[in-house]
């Protein structure tokens, strides 16, 4: 079972356009962190929520975490080549402290 | 550039044999993860190690085993591998645990086959 599931799995779009990603689960989590995987690297750490509804922004950017601390969103604006990559949610879970990953979103950016 | 090293890069190994990956944190970190991502899936957490000790395990077998240094280097130990081991090996290190604040550094990984 999949405790985070991303959707879409794959994500192509023109360079320029909007796109939103998600990230849900029917689990309660402490807190959620959203990475960006390239090729060859380990994934990088772009943002960490907290509160349910909270909204964080990074340049064009914007992550929300849901009022109830089960789903979170990352929209892109604007979206750009080097945007391309694997887009990772990751839960810190309520009872145990561990973290659980999402399988991704691949993202492609066309120039 | 996270200053997180792994080692090998790029390893083959026969079902049944064993293998250490090893992992150098970033100075100062006194807790690394370890986590094994297979192909097309997120990275599963195998277990946590804080000041030289186990902290937290994923739902990994004990062949999966692993130590930390006071160096702040750590290595991960599978045993009597299968084929389904072969994924990419990644190490994490932090400063610490804090529930609202684990930021977490990762290592570029080992790319592991068993054949």
């Amino acid at each position: 079972t999949q405790l985070l599931e991303q959707s879409p799995q794959f994500l192509s779009i023109q360079e320029g356009e909007n796109l939103t990603v998600y990230c849900n689960s029917s689990s309660v989590f402490s807190s959620l962190q959203w990475y960006r995987q390239e090729p060859g690297e380990g994934p990088v750490l772009l943002v960490t929520v907290v509160t349910g509804g909270e909204v964080k922004k990074l340049k064009r950017l914007t992550f929300q975490f849901g009022d109830a601390r089960k789903d979170s969103s990352l929209h892109i604006t604007a979206a750009q080549p080097g945007d391309t990559g694997l887009y990772l949610c990751a839960g810190l879970m309520n009872r145990d402290d561990k973290i659980i990953f999402g399988k991704g979103t691949r993202l492609h950016i066309l120039p | 550039e996270t200053g997180v090293t792994q080692s090998p890069t790029h390893l083959i190994k026969t079902r049944g044999q064993q293998v250490t990956l090893r992992c150098s944190s970033q100075s100062g970190h006194n807790t690394v993860s370890w986590y094994q991502q297979a192909l097309g899936q997120g990275p599963q957490f195998i277990f946590q190690y804080y000041r030289e000790e186990e902290n937290g395990r994923g739902n990994f077998p004990p062949r999966f085993s692993g130590l930390q240094f006071p160096n702040y280097s750590s290595e991960l130990n599978v045993n009597a591998l299968e084929l389904d081991d072969s994924a990419l090996y990644l190490c994490a290190s932090s400063l610490g645990w804090d529930r609202n604040s684990y930021e977490q550094y990762f290592g570029p990984g080992t790319r592991l086959t068993v054949t």
